[in-house]
Formats: C-alpha cells, structure tokens, sequence
C-alpha cells in the first residue's frame, strides 16, 4: 500500500527563522507536488519535482526530491506571516490508476 | 486559459440524500480527478475520468459515482448521503503528465 508520511504536522515558527517540512514515500514514484491550502480554500500548487536531485525554489521556500530515499523537503527561509497555511506534498501514483497520494499535511503558524 | 470551476461552492444535505457535484474542467484538459477531504486530513482519491471512461477509482464504496461529458466536464454523483460523507470536495483537471489544476472545491454538509 502506497503511504505517504509529512512530519512535522504542526509547525509553529517565528518570523524569520528557517525550518523544513518533510515528506516521506514508500514505493517508488515519476512526481512529487508541493501544494498550499488556506484555511476553507482549494490547493496552490507549488512546486513539481520530476527527478532524483531535482531542485525548485520560488520566494522564501525551496523544494528537493531524492528519489532514493524516497524522500522530499520544503525548506522555508526567514518565514514571514503570510506564509502560515498548510502544505501538502502528493506523490503521483501511475500503474493503472494514475492517481495522487497525499501526505497528512503539516499546518504551519508564523508568529509575529 | 480558463480554470477549473466547480458547483456549488457550499451545500447542505439529509443523510439518505442523494448529491450531485459538478465541475468544468481548464480548458484542453481531458483528465478529471475527484478527491474528498475531511476536516483536518489531507485529500483522498475518489476517481478518475479519462475521455468519459473511468479510468481508476480509489476506496470508495459504489455510492460514489461519476461521469465526464464529451466537454471534459465531469459530475460526481453520491446517494444515499451519511454524516462522514461531509467533506470539502475538490476536482483536478489534467492532461497527460504534469501538473494538476484544482478547482476551489465544493463543501458538502451532511445533516
């Protein structure tokens, strides 16, 4: 069964410190997405990793992906209050059902 | 380029009810996904359309069903409604690899 595991699930930082969000996979996978979800709102999407090493960074968070370890990190950078939300990574699941399996969340509080 | 849009925003039902949920996929994408998300958690996989045939289906009992029109629009149908039937239900279009478009979902009430 394929599972999918994000720790923390509760993250409260200060602004302007750094901290990562894991993601952990169990069977292997083509795509991994990074998504943002505001309180009572759809999902942002973030980022799509493709490859082994791959590496994004837009703004203040930065995704990678080692497909070996079956693991994926978002890296925040000198958090600001905005970007309190909860982020979700996904791991595409092909085979038959092509479908995407979300991890558990983690919901991320910004403190002034 | 338009997005994805789904209806109704927000709904209120009777358990035993039946529900019917749409969604417009963005425009020249023929894949349609329907996931639910409970309070708290993260979303579930219910299924997916391809060209108006099911093309996989998540754990989800019978109640649950769908259709896709030759505009790639999509429905999800649920009957007999329980009380952890209430979610927020979202719909992704896609086409082929790559990213997945949500829409802003709809919020399903069971009472």
């Amino acid at each position: 069964e394929l599972k999918v595991e994000q720790n923390p699930l509760f993250l409260s930082m200060q602004e302007g410190k750094n901290y990562t969000i894991y993601c952990n996979y169990s069977t292997t996978s083509d795509r991994l997405y990074w998504y943002r979800q505001d309180p009572g709102k759809s999902l942002e999407s973030l980022f799509v990793l493709l490859s082994n090493g791959a590496v994004k960074q837009e703004g203040r968070l930065m995704a990678s992906l080692d497909t070996k370890a079956r693991l994926s990190t978002l890296h925040i950078t000198a958090a600001v209050h905005d970007l309190s939300a909860t982020y979700f990574c996904a791991v595409h699941y092909g085979g038959a059902t092509n479908k995407l399996i979300f991890g558990t969340g983690t919901l991320l509080a910004v403190q002034p | 380029e338009t997005g994805v849009t789904q209806s109704p925003t927000h709904l209120i039902k009777t358990r035993g009810q039946q529900v019917t949920l749409r969604c417009s996929s963005q425009s020249g994408h023929n894949t349609v996904s329907w996931y639910q998300q409970a309070l708290g958690q993260g979303p579930q996989f219910i299924f997916q359309y391809y060209r108006e045939e099911e093309n996989g289906r998540g754990n989800f009992p019978p109640r649950f069903s769908g259709l896709q029109f030759p505009n790639y629009s999509s429905e999800l149908n649920v009957n007999a409604l329980e009380l952890d039937d209430s979610a927020l239900y979202l719909c992704a279009s896609s086409l082929g690899p790559g990213g997945y478009t949500f829409g802003s979902g709809t919020r399903l009430t069971v009472v």
